[in-house]
């Protein structure tokens, strides 16, 4: 079935440092692909949709010059955390559309900012 | 997309069958089922959807109200692997291009 695997699974970093998150399907091409945080015990929140090839679109109060997304290719999306703070650490996932309205999504990326 | 109600949590012992209810009084009739559950530190992962008719695969049956306006997710024999939230997402089908949005889902506990 369709894959998406995302890396890193874990960065730990210091503060002011910027981190990429790397989000590829693996075995079906994406238009169009999603990235969420989730904070502990709470629920996974919509962050942006990255679109291949365009400008991703971001949700209200994600600031989109502190989380940068590119989608250069049908395989390939990041978010780059800019001068990342503590407040910045979460879990990151990615996800991507195939076959309908189903979604795949990526294993998550754990970001520690010290 | 409707708006679905589901439980804060659930208890299950383990080989037994966990029924997972969420209601979506508001569903339209474009409108699927979808269930999606997530195991700690992971990634959601699909299980199943349905639009009225019941559905199984090899994971979980999917029941369907008549009306539309609940169904129960059930995992028949329940594993101390099947600990995980459980989110009930009503969805049209023709939405692949735009992203799930997900509640609090039902946090399930299976113990020995």
């Amino acid at each position: 079935g369709a894959v998406v695997s995302q890396h890193p699974s874990r960065v730990i970093c210091k503060s002011g440092t910027s981190v990429k998150i790397e989000c590829r399907s693996l075995d079906f091409q994406a238009t169009t692909m999603f990235w969420y945080r989730q904070f502990p015990k709470q629920s996974l929140m919509l962050m942006a949709t990255s679109n291949e090839g365009s400008k991703a679109t971001y949700e209200q109060g994600v600031e989109k010059d502190k989380f940068l997304i590119n989608h250069a290719s049908l395989t390939l999306s990041t978010l780059t955390v800019t001068s990342a703070h503590p407040e910045d650490s979460s879990f990151y996932i990615c996800s991507a559309g195939w076959g309908g309205a189903s979604q795949h999504f990526g294993d998550g990326t754990r970001l520690s900012i010290l | 997309d409707a708006k679905t109600t589901q439980p804060t949590s659930m208890d299950c012992a383990e080989g037994r069958a966990a029924n997972l209810p969420c209601n979506h009084s508001t569903i339209s009739g474009n409108e699927y089922v979808y269930w999606y559950r997530q195991i700690h530190s992971q990634g959601p992962q699909y299980i199943i959807h349905g639009l009225k008719n019941n559905e199984t695969n090899e994971m979980a049956s999917l029941i369907i109200t008549e009306d539309r306006k609940s169904s129960t997710l059930i995992l028949p024999h329940a594993t101390l692997r099947d600990t995980a939230v459980y989110y009930c997402i009503v969805r049209a089908i023709n939405q692949a291009g735009t992203a799930l949005i997900f509640g609090k889902g039902t946090t399930l506990s299976v113990s020995s």
